[in-house]
C-alpha cells in the first residue's frame, strides 16, 4: 500500500501477557518512529530508528518494552508483561531521510484488561 | 520536561472566523516546526511546516507563523470550517532528518 500500515488495528490482552505491534512503513522511508497517546494525552515519543544509525531508545517507559527493525523496513514493538498503563494506542510514523514530515500510520489500539 | 508545550487544551471558533492555535517551546535546538492534525480514529496527518530560516509559511487557508525569539509559534486558518474540527499538534524536531517532538495537542471546535 502507499500508506504506512500497522497490525493489528486493535488489541486486548490480558495483563501479564506479551503483546506484539507491527509497522510496515512507506516504501523507501528510512526513518521510523513509535509513539503512543494515552486517553487524554499527546503524543509519547518511544522510539526513532534512522537507517543503519543505532536506534534512538531515550522514549521508552521501561525494559519491558523493546523494538526492532529488520531489514530497514518492517518493525516490531514489543511489550513484555504488560500492564493495565500501557493501554493506549501505538502510532507508528516513517519518513524519507532527511525529511522531517513523518507520515502516520492508523494505529493500533491497545487495550490490556 | 516539556519541550513543546500547547497550552490551550480547546478552542472553539465560528465558521467562517479565524482560528489561531499556540504554540511554545523551550529547546534553543528546534529549527524544524511542523503542525499535524488529527481525527478520532486516525493517525495525525502532516498539514504545514516551517525551518526556523522563515518567519512565516502559508498554505491555502493555513498559515504557520514562527517567533524564535519568543519560541513561539503558531497556525492560523481562515476561514474556519466545520470540516477543520479536529486535535491539533505542534511538532518540532532540532534540525531535519531528527526525531520529532510533539505537543499535548489542541482541540479545535469549529461551529456551524
Amino acid at each position: 500500500g502507499a500508506g504506512v500500515s500497522q497490525s493489528p488495528s486493535n488489541k486486548v490482552t490480558e495483563k501479564g501477557k506479551d503483546v506484539e505491534l507491527r509497522c510496515d512503513p512507506i516504501s523507501g522511508h528510512t526513518a521510523l518512529y513509535w509513539y503512543r497517546q494515552s486517553l487524554g494525552q499527546g503524543l509519547e515519543f518511544l522510539i526513532y530508528f534512522q537507517g543503519n544509525s543505532a536506534p534512538d531508545k531515550s522514549g521508552l517507559p521501561s525494559d519491558r518494552f523493546s523494538a526492532e527493525r529488520t531489514g530497514g523496513s518492517v518493525s516490531t514493538l514489543t511489550i513484555q508483561r504488560t500492564q493495565q498503563e500501557d493501554s493506549a494506542v501505538y502510532l507508528c510514523a516513517s519518513s524519507l531521510e532527511r525529511a522531517a514530515e513523518a507520515f502516520f500510520g492508523q494505529g493500533t489500539r491497545l487495550t490490556v484488561v | 520536561d516539556q519541550q513543546v508545550k500547547q497550552n490551550s487544551p480547546s478552542l472553539s471558533v465560528q465558521e467562517g472566523r479565524i482560528s489561531i492555535l499556540n504554540c511554545d517551546y523551550t529547546n534553543s535546538m528546534f529549527d524544524y516546526f511542523l503542525w499535524y492534525k488529527k481525527y478520532p480514529a486516525e493517525g495525525p496527518t502532516f498539514l504545514i511546516s516551517i525551518s526556523s530560516i522563515k518567519d512565516k509559511n502559508e498554505d491555502g487557508r493555513f498559515t504557520v507563523f514562527l517567533n524564535k525569539s519568543a519560541k513561539h509559534l503558531s497556525l492560523h486558518i481562515v476561514p474556519s470550517q466545520p470540516g477543520d474540527s479536529a486535535v491539533y499538534f505542534c511538532a518540532a524536531s532540532p534540525y531535519y532528518g531528527n526525531k520529532l517532538v510533539f505537543g499535548a495537542g489542541t482541540i479545535l471546535r469549529v461551529k456551524s
